[in-house]
């Protein structure tokens, strides 16, 4: 099946700092990625939809210019957390459709941001 | 608005026992509906989904457009099956194929 990854799996970073997570389809081309934020024991909140080429499609509440998302190409998207705050520290997960089978999302294995 | 309820936040049952984990949507489109499950240390992954009709290690969802439902079944659980099941719609908005999930439910099987 596709493979999405997430790089990197776990960072911690200082208060003010900005943080940059990838999200790559290893082999698939998607013009389209999904980033999702999982508080513990909750849902998956989408937050953005990123599309190559082009800015992104950001859901109600989630503030663009904290959370700035690149689709720079058709296998990468990235998302910086920019002056991150402790209350930014989550789970944060990237998914992609795959042409060949748009109905499925695949997932990345998620990245745990904790900011102290 | 759209919307994904899953009621139940702990499912707990005893190994052999039937086992129905509920989802409720509320979308004004044609709904397209998904179930995932996250195993633990692992990633999402897709169950099955309603288009399909298929039985994916033993379970069914059947998509009731009158009781705008999508509930997860099977007859009987194994302790493989504890995990963290979350459903989950398709849904057209923006430009884009987007999907929201339900709160997800922990479905724990007992032996």
């Amino acid at each position: 099946g596709a493979v999405v990854s997430q790089h990197p799996s776990w960072v911690i970073c200082k208060s003010g700092t900005s943080v940059k997570i990838e999200c790559r389809s290893l082999d698939f081309q998607a013009t389209t990625m999904f980033w999702y934020r999982q508080f513990p024991k909750k849902s998956l909140m989408l937050m953005a939809t990123s599309n190559e080429g082009s800015k992104a499609t950001y859901e109600q509440g989630v503030e663009k210019d904290k959370f700035l998302i690149n689709h720079a190409s058709l296998t990468l998207s990235t998302l910086t957390v920019t002056s991150a705050h402790p209350e930014d520290s989550s789970f944060y997960i990237c998914s992609a459709r795959s042409p060949r089978r748009y109905t499925e999302a695949f997932f990345g294995q998620g990245t745990r941001l904790t900011v102290v | 608005a759209q919307r994904v309820t899953q009621p139940e936040k702990l499912l707990s049952v005893f190994k052999g026992a039937p086992v129905e984990l509920k989802c409720n949507y509320s979308y004004s489109g044609s709904p397209e509906l998904f179930w995932y499950v996250q195993y633990s240390r692992q990633r999402l992954q897709l169950l099955l989904r309603h288009i399909s009709r298929e039985s994916i290690k033993g379970f069914t969802a059947d998509l009731n457009k009158g009781e705008t439902s999508f509930h997860l079944k099977k007859p009987f659980a194994q302790e493989e099956d504890s995990a963290m099941y979350y459903c989950a719609l398709s849904m057209f908005s923006g430009g884009y194929n987007k999907l929201i999930f339900g709160a997800g439910t922990r479905l724990a099987v007992h032996p």
